[in-house]
């Protein structure tokens, strides 16, 4: 069965710093790659996903997410946060062909103005 | 486009009673729709996986029996938490997929938020 890892529970930065979460999953055959964003108090929104071509992924708000297969990661960096960016981050991964996803446990973000 | 709304939004009920909690495609037609709990401070946990007009899939430990899913058509799936206890209070979020062929992807509704006294 797939799992994911997100490495990171809390994290907390500075506005202006830079973020990179990680996120691993286990599966070793062709995956589909997403990472969620929930603000507080609202629903998950989907930030960016990878499903085949340029590993280098840009999502929404300056968001972007690099597929490396030989590592099974798909880590999510953003080069500078802003305190909007207070969130929990959810990456999540679908074997190709199928639309069920595994998520991670989620990494909250912090941000101090 | 590929909005999906949840309804209600919250609720709050007796021990006891059942709550039925709508999920909508409203501008797609969605073959699967999924069910997801998710407690405070916590990832989002597969309940279900219901497709219109056959049952749902149940991921393992949780009770059909309790859970009820109903996908009759392929716009509206409904979870209805029967004989709520107080350990059934969290947030309920419902997604749907459109079933594109090689984009398998989820919208995710709002989310209702049950608090059962």
């Amino acid at each position: 069965a797939q799992s994911v890892s997100q490495h990171n529970h809390h994290v907390i930065l500075s506005e202006a710093a830079s973020l990179e979460l990680g996120c691993n999953y286990s599966y070793g055959g062709t995956v589909n790659l997403f990472w969620y964003v929930q603000y507080p108090g609202q629903h998950l929104q989907l930030l960016l996903k990878y499903f085949s071509g340029d590993p280098l992924v840009k999502g929404i708000k300056g968001f972007e997410a690099e597929f490396i297969k030989s590592k099974f990661s798909f880590n999510l960096r953003k080069p500078s946060v802003q305190w909007s960016d207070t969130a929990e981050y959810f990456c999540a991964v679908s074997n190709s062909g199928y639309s069920t996803l595994t998520f991670g446990k989620g990494t909250m973000l912090l941000v101090s103005p | 486009g590929a909005v999906v709304s949840q309804h209600p939004s919250w609720v709050i009920c007796k021990s006891g009673t059942s709550v039925k909690i709508e999920c909508r495609s409203l501008d797609f037609q969605a073959t699967t729709m999924f069910w997801y709990r998710q407690f405070p401070k916590q990832s989002l946990m597969l309940m279900a996986t219901s497709n219109e007009g056959s049952k749902a899939t149940y991921e393992q430990g949780v009770e059909k029996d309790k859970f009820l899913i109903n996908h009759a058509s392929l716009t509206l799936s409904t979870l209805t938490v029967t004989s709520a206890h107080p350990e059934d209070s969290s947030f309920y979020i419902c997604s749907a997929d459109p079933g594109l062929a090689g984009h398998n992807e989820q919208f995710f509704g709002p989310g209702t938020r049950l608090t059962v006294l």
